[in-house]
């Protein structure tokens, strides 16, 4: 199947810096990706959609001044948590999906992040 | 909104069994219905999809059933391994464009 890279896989940061997290389309064009958080042993729940030239989307309760996407390219979404928090450390997994319905999604092996 | 309901937090199954994994949804029937397969620490690995008009759907030793009238899906893993165990995880597609809602997961362990 396709390959969505996700780096880092972990990072640990002190309070109030930013972090950037990467999800790369290996080998085909993703015209959506979509970021997930997943606490430990919860359901991953969708943070918001990322379309390539766009704005992205934001699920109800995520404040898109904390959690900035970038979907520059069809291959490229990144998501930078801003002066993070304690509370933002999570798993953040990408996903990305090519052009039309009836297609599976692909997924990132996740960023672990831990928020000192 | 949906909700989705996965049983038990965990089912152990000796080795050469078959695993049966339930996921009960709450409100209209999505446009396709996947699950995936989730290791500790790794992202979700597909498993099935299965479309809001089928019944079945079958891929070596994994079973799909949806139901649309009883809002639910069945996984089925025949001859079990202890290689199968992982958390799976039922997600809802609701109009076919990968944007899904998970499932908390059951986690699935194989004793030999």
């Amino acid at each position: 199947g396709a390959v969505v890279s996700q780096h880092p896989s972990r990072v640990i940061c002190k309070s109030g810096t930013s972090v950037k997290i990467e999800c790369r389309s290996l080998d085909f064009q993703a015209t959506t990706m979509f970021w997930y958080r997943q606490f430990p042993k919860k359901s991953l729940m969708l943070m918001a959609t990322s379309n390539e030239g766009s704005k992205a989307t934001y699920e109800q309760g995520v404040e898109k001044d904390k959690f900035l996407i970038n979907h520059a390219s069809l291959t490229l979404s990144t998501l930078t948590v801003t002066s993070a928090h304690p509370e933002d450390s999570s798993f953040y997994i990408c996903s990305a999906s090519g052009t039309g319905t009836n297609t599976e999604a692909f997924f990132g092996q996740g960023t672990r992040l831990t928020v000192v | 909104s949906q909700k989705i309901e996965q049983n038990s937090e965990a089912l152990n199954i000796q080795e050469g069994k078959t695993a049966t994994l339930t996921c009960n949804y709450t409100n209209y029937s999505p446009a396709y219905l996947q699950w995936y397969r989730q290791d500790p620490g790794r992202g979700p690995v597909f498993l099935l999809l299965i479309r809001e008009n089928e019944k079945e759907k079958r891929k070596e030793r994994l079973k799909v059933t949806f139901d649309t009238t009883l809002k639910q899906s069945l996984f089925h893993i025949t001859a079990s391994q202890p290689a199968d165990s992982a958390t799976y995880l039922c997600a809802l597609d609701m109009d076919g464009y990968n944007k899904l809602i998970f499932g908390a997961g059951t986690r699935l362990a194989v004793h030999p």
